[in-house]
């Protein structure tokens, strides 16, 4: 079978930096998604990992260790519109695209 | 360039109705996947189809639901007899292919209400 976690939410600060974590275990890994869904819309595609290390994207990077099964989503220098919830994803061999998904993290951001 | 379009966006259904749901993936996309979402809960897969094909359908209900993805036309999938359990966001997503890199494009759901 296969587990997800991830923090059920989170609050930051306008302009700050968050870190949500996400630990997985699964069979056949073959990468690790995250997407952005704010509420009531699609969710959307921010970043993939299949080896270990750091992807940066603007804002936004992921990180991957595939022999703890944990990856991480920083987001620096937040902003009001990045609350949303952040999904994290695994995809397995032999499954195509398809995609497991985690509960998901509520990203609250104050003023 | 249309995304992943979904259809209707809103459904509501008297328990025991059937609830068809459409999916058009993007252009040039062949593969579809079908997901179901709880309010505050995360995406649950349900189906993964490829023109006229099934693939892989372990995450849906053995009874009261199927999915087909026609030669022509869009996915659909489709619930019997509903019940107020199934009331929850049905997402779509689609990708080019089935082989990695592809990553998953999601429609803007349909919001099935069972009353």
């Amino acid at each position: 079978g296969q587990n997800i976690d991830q923090p059920t939410e989170m609050t930051a600060t306008e302009g700050a930096i968050v870190q949500i974590n996400c630990t997985y275990q699964t069979s056949g890994f073959n990468g690790l998604f995250w997407y952005q869904q704010h509420a009531g819309e699609a969710p959307t595609f921010l970043s993939y990992n299949v080896l270990d290390g750091l992807e940066e994207k603007g804002r936004f990077s992921s990180f991957l260790s595939r022999s703890k099964g944990y990856s991480y989503l920083l987001l620096k220098e937040l902003q009001m519109k990045d609350s949303a919830s952040y999904l994290c994803a695994v995809r397995r061999n032999n499954a195509g695209n398809m995609l497991t998904f985690g509960g998901g993290t509520r990203l609250m951001v104050k003023p | 360039n249309a995304g992943v379009m979904q259809n209707p966006r809103h459904l509501v259904r008297r328990r025991g109705q059937e609830a068809r749901l459409r999916c058009s993936p993007m252009k040039g996309h062949s593969h579809v996947y079908w997901y179901r979402q709880l309010p505050e809960e995360g995406l649950k897969f349900m189906v993964y189809l490829q023109k006229e094909n099934i693939i892989d359908e372990s995450g849906m209900p053995k009874e009261r639901f199927s999915a087909e993805f026609p030669k022509e036309g869009p996915s659909i999938l489709r619930i019997q007899q509903v019940v107020r359990g199934d009331s929850a966001a049905y997402f779509c997503a689609s990708s080019r292919t089935g082989a990695f890199g592809s990553p998953l494009h999601f429609g803007n759901g349909t919001r099935l209400t069972v009353t």
